[in-house]
């Protein structure tokens, strides 16, 4: 079956850290894979997304590579800012599909 | 252009009753998609709604059931309430034609059951 595996939480790092955020995935066949935020009272957003083994996604700062030969998605960024407080949700999806399998979340709290 | 908006926003309901949940996606989508998330997890897939009809489901037993509208709109029903069933519901839109790997989310209404 498909399911995601993400580092526990909370995450507290100071302005301007080093952030990563493990994830690692099982699935069948070549899924598609997510990072989602959720910063606090709003909805869910994608934050970047990978469709293919090697693909590295990208925006506001956060990387994460797919890596099948580990079947992992780990998100990175380099200097985090207060403003990246929120709770960080690693997912799949399977070929073809649109529906979703998160992973239990991260919540990740930048202190100035 | 309005995203993807849920109500009830909080609602308590009490072991055995029946709740509606409303969702209206976002403008030009045509599939709704309903998750369950209870505190400190993931949200699980429920069922997902295409041209009126449940395109696909999640592992949830036949208490949860749904509804797409004409206008895509979607409700979720859940009977028979559990304890267990409190969580934060979340709508999910898209459209299926033109499927980019973006769901867009609603804020979710919050159910708690006494």
């Amino acid at each position: 079956g498909n399911s995601v595996t993400q580092m526990e939480g909370p995450v507290t790092l100071s302005e301007e850290a080093f952030l990563t955020i493990n994830c690692t995935y099982t699935a069948t066949g070549y899924p598609s894979l997510f990072w989602y935020v959720q910063y606090p009272g709003e909805g869910l957003q994608l934050l970047l997304k990978a469709t293919k083994a090697d693909d590295k996604g990208s925006n506001k700062g956060f990387e994460a590579t797919y890596r099948k030969e580990t079947t992992s998605f780990h998100l990175e960024k380099g200097s985090v800012q207060v403003s990246d407080s929120a709770v960080y949700f690693c997912a799949l999806s399977e070929t073809g599909a649109n529906n979703l399998f998160f992973g239990t979340g991260t919540r990740l709290t930048v202190i100035p | 252009d309005a995203g993807v908006t849920q109500s009830p926003t909080h609602l308590i309901k009490t072991r055995g009753q029946q709740v509606t949940l409303r969702c209206s996606p976002k403008s030009g989508h045509d599939t709704v998609s309903w998750y369950q998330q209870a505190l400190g997890q993931g949200p699980q897939f429920i069922f997902q709604y295409y041209e009126e009809e449940e395109r696909q489901r999640g592992n949830f037993p036949d208490r949860f059931s749904g509804h797409q509208f004409p206008n895509y709109s979607s409700e979720l029903n859940v009977n028979a309430l559990l304890l267990g069933d409190s969580a934060l519901y979340l709508c999910a839109s898209t459209w299926t034609s033109g499927y980019t790997g973006e769901l867009f989310f609603g804020e979710g209404s919050r159910l708690t059951v006494l």
